[in-house]
């Protein structure tokens, strides 16, 4: 079955990096995929990588896949309250072409 | 790209109501999902179209709750007899797959409590 697994709380201060980690269990995914999520809103998209890629970087934001242990990280660089969230890694089945989602990593940032 | 839309934002009902959701996805889009999030956690598939073609129903999508996309464009969502139980946001995205790496799209979901 398809499972998605998150760390659940993770605080950083202003200026610093974020690293929130995720690992998933459909070897088989072609995309994955990273959103925010602010109070009340819905999911905003953030970035992906394509299965076949190691790293895809964007502006602040890298993202690492290593496929061999499914494991998959979001890097966020220079983080900044605004970056207060919480952040949902999903996956990609490709057997039945639905998206699901971890548990959520709730990000606080301490001025 | 104006965006998917979900009306209404809110919704309260009693016990045993039924209630209705639309999601208006965006225009090119041919994918429609339904997801439902509760507090604390991620979303939780329920159902997904093609077109107007309903591919995928999750097991957590009991007799009550029904969708539909009768024209392949909006979609809408009931659960009859609503009960406690179903209070949750109900989450709309939309999906152009044919466009490689086809991310969802979310409308900003209808809250249901049910008193």
């Amino acid at each position: 079955g398809e499972d998605v697994e998150q760390s659940l709380f993770l605080s950083v201060r202003e200026g610093d990096s974020s690293v929130i980690n995720c690992t998933y269990t459909d070897s088989s995914s072609t995309y994955l995929y990273w959103y925010k999520q602010e109070p009340g809103a819905g999911l905003q998209l953030l970035t992906y990588i394509f299965s076949n890629m190691d790293m895809k970087q964007d502006q602040r934001l890298t993202v690492l896949l290593n496929k061999k242990d499914k494991h998959l990280s979001l890097r966020i660089a220079d983080t900044q309250t605004g970056d207060s969230a919480i952040y949902f890694c999903a996956e990609r089945e490709t057997s039945y072409d639905k998206v699901i989602f971890g548990p959520g990593t709730s990000l606080s940032v301490i001025p | 790209d104006t965006g998917v839309s979900q009306n209404p934002r809110h919704k309260i009902t009693k016990r045993g109501q039924n209630v209705t959701f639309r999601c208006d996805p965006i225009s090119e889009h041919n994918r429609l999902y339904w997801y439902r999030q509760t507090l604390g956690q991620g979303p939780e598939f329920l159902t997904y179209f093609q077109n107007e073609a309903q591919l995928e129903k999750s097991r957590l999508l009991s007799d009550r709750f029904s969708a539909e996309r009768p024209k392949g464009s909006f979609s809408t969502l009931e659960i009859q007899r609503t009960e406690q139980g179903d209070s949750a946001m109900y989450l709309c995205a939309s999906s152009f797959p044919d466009r490689g790496e086809s991310p969802l799209h979310f409308g900003n979901g209808t809250r249901l409590t049910v008193t």
